[in-house]
């Protein structure tokens, strides 16, 4: 069966330390994965997307990278903050974006001061 | 500016009602979607519309319609609700439904049937 699977539900980090999220996928062929981030009570905020052609991509303290032969993405957040606490959700994507993106549940990150 | 705004942002009602929910996007973006979020925080898409027409419609009962009457807006009307149908809903838009664009999400709506 199709899965996406995020590490664990929960993920506590010290301020100041690198925090990286997983996601897993099975039985799946994406063209294309993003990344969102997701506060109480608002909708998911864009933050990074790569392609299947793509190894790594970079944003100011954020990187993702996409290993299609795993079926994996890695999402860092370097010198981490109390305000990069959020939960993060991976979301795949097909050649045409009418098709939605399907996401996975999503990992809870708390940056501890 | 909101660039996706939805109305209302809480909607309460009993059990065989029926209720729409408004979505408009000022992005000048071809494609809207709805998703929905349930209890266990899990999004999943539910109608896909380019230019006002539907793409794609997940396997959603169809006493969900959506109805786009011009390209910046898409809304969900929802018929006879159901317990079931409690959840958060979510509209967004993106660029194109060619090739690879990020979406922008309005700010959900709260949806609690009793």
């Amino acid at each position: 069966s199709q899965k996406i699977e995020q590490n664990s539900e929960a993920l506590n980090i010290q301020e100041g330390k690198t925090a990286t999220l997983t996601c897993n996928y099975t039985n799946y062929s994406p063209a294309y994965l993003q990344w969102y981030r997701q506060d109480p009570g608002r909708g998911p905020v864009f933050l990074l997307l790569i392609r299947e052609n793509e190894k790594e991509k970079r944003k100011e303290r954020l990187k993702v990278t996409f290993d299609t032969t795993l079926k994996q993405s890695l999402f860092h957040i370097t010198a981490s903050q109390p305000a990069d606490s959020a939960t993060y959700l991976c979301a795949l994507g097909w050649g045409g974006g009418a098709d939605g993106l399907t996401f996975g549940k999503g990992t809870h990150l708390i940056i501890q001061p | 500016d909101t660039a996706v705004s939805q109305t209302p942002k809480y909607l309460v009602t009993q059990m065989g009602n029926d209720k729409s929910i408004k979505c408009e996007q000022n992005l000048g973006h071809d494609t809207m979607y709805w998703y929905k979020q349930d209890s266990k925080k899990f999004l999943k898409i539910m109608f896909s519309y380019n230019n006002k027409e539907l793409i794609i419609n997940e396997t959603v009962p169809n006493r969900f319609s959506p109805k786009s009457p011009d390209k910046a807006h898409l809304n969900l009307h929802i018929n006879s609700l159901e317990l079931g149908d409690s959840a958060v809903y979510f509209c967004a838009s993106s660029q194109s439904s060619a090739g690879a664009y990020e979406q922008y999400f309005g700010p959900g709506t709260r949806l609690t049937v009793t």
